[in-house]
């Protein structure tokens, strides 16, 4: 099973400041990795497929990179809504499966 | 517009049975691979077992395997999940979700349901 490990657990980062949070793959997934931000009492949200690519309506404000094993989420300037719990995921080709990262809670400092 | 509809779930004691329904609308359901995904109270998200977009190939999580059974009518554009044996540790918000493209694998997920809440106590 490929473990994905989420750190920080909690960042705390300025409105309108640069946040970034990182996903390591305890084993190599190539681009194989979406991020996923969670609101309270909401579902998931997906932000970034394929490592890099943003899904449909997501703000350019959100980027992703790596590739292998190390992942990044940066989100410039945040907005207000932006704050709330992203998740990672790395899905293998075979045997297909999925696996999510702990989370990391993005709060207002 | 894509919607997902959970139902199904409730309070059932350990040992139990349940079976969760996921309704899909506005989607050529048979084209995507579907899954489960659980959130059990103030934790994060755990990928429980996906379906192909036939139906005949299910994968599912060690936690789960053996126990719990992943299935699929595309004629009534309908996921479900028969969850047996079920213990404490099962408790959760049960999520349905549909891959992002068409495909016989599980990769991203781009529409979830509101999830239906399972109990086990």
């Amino acid at each position: 099973e490929t473990v994905m490990t989420q750190s920080p657990a909690t960042l705390s980062v300025s409105p309108g400041e640069r946040a970034t949070l990182s996903c390591r793959a305890s084993q190599y997934v190539s681009r194989n990795l979406a991020w996923y931000q969670q609101k309270p009492g909401q579902a998931p949200r997906l932000l970034i497929y394929g490592a890099s690519t943003r899904a449909t309506g997501i703000p350019a404000r959100f980027s992703g990179s790596g590739s292998g094993t190390e992942f990044t989420l940066t989100i410039s300037s945040l907005q207000s809504e932006d704050f709330a719990v992203y998740y990672c995921q790395q899905y293998n080709n075979w045997p297909p499966s999925i696996t999510f990262g702990q989370g990391t809670r993005l709060e207002i400092k | 517009e894509v919607q997902l509809l959970e139902s199904g779930g409730g309070l059932v004691q350990p040992g139990g049975s349940l079976r969760l329904s996921c309704a899909a609308s506005g989607v050529t359901f048979s084209s995507y691979a579907m899954s489960w995904v659980r959130q059990a109270p103030g934790k994060g998200l755990e990928w429980v077992s996906s379906i192909s977009d036939s139906g005949g190939s299910p994968y599912y999580a060690d936690s789960v395997k053996g126990r719990f059974t992943i299935s699929r009518d595309n004629s009534k554009n309908t996921l479900y999940l028969q969850m047996n044996s079920l213990r404490a540790e099962d408790t959760a918000l049960y999520y349905c979700a549909k891959d992002r493209i068409p495909s016989s694998s599980p990769y991203s997920m781009d529409v979830w349901g509101k999830g239906t809440s399972v109990t086990v106590s």
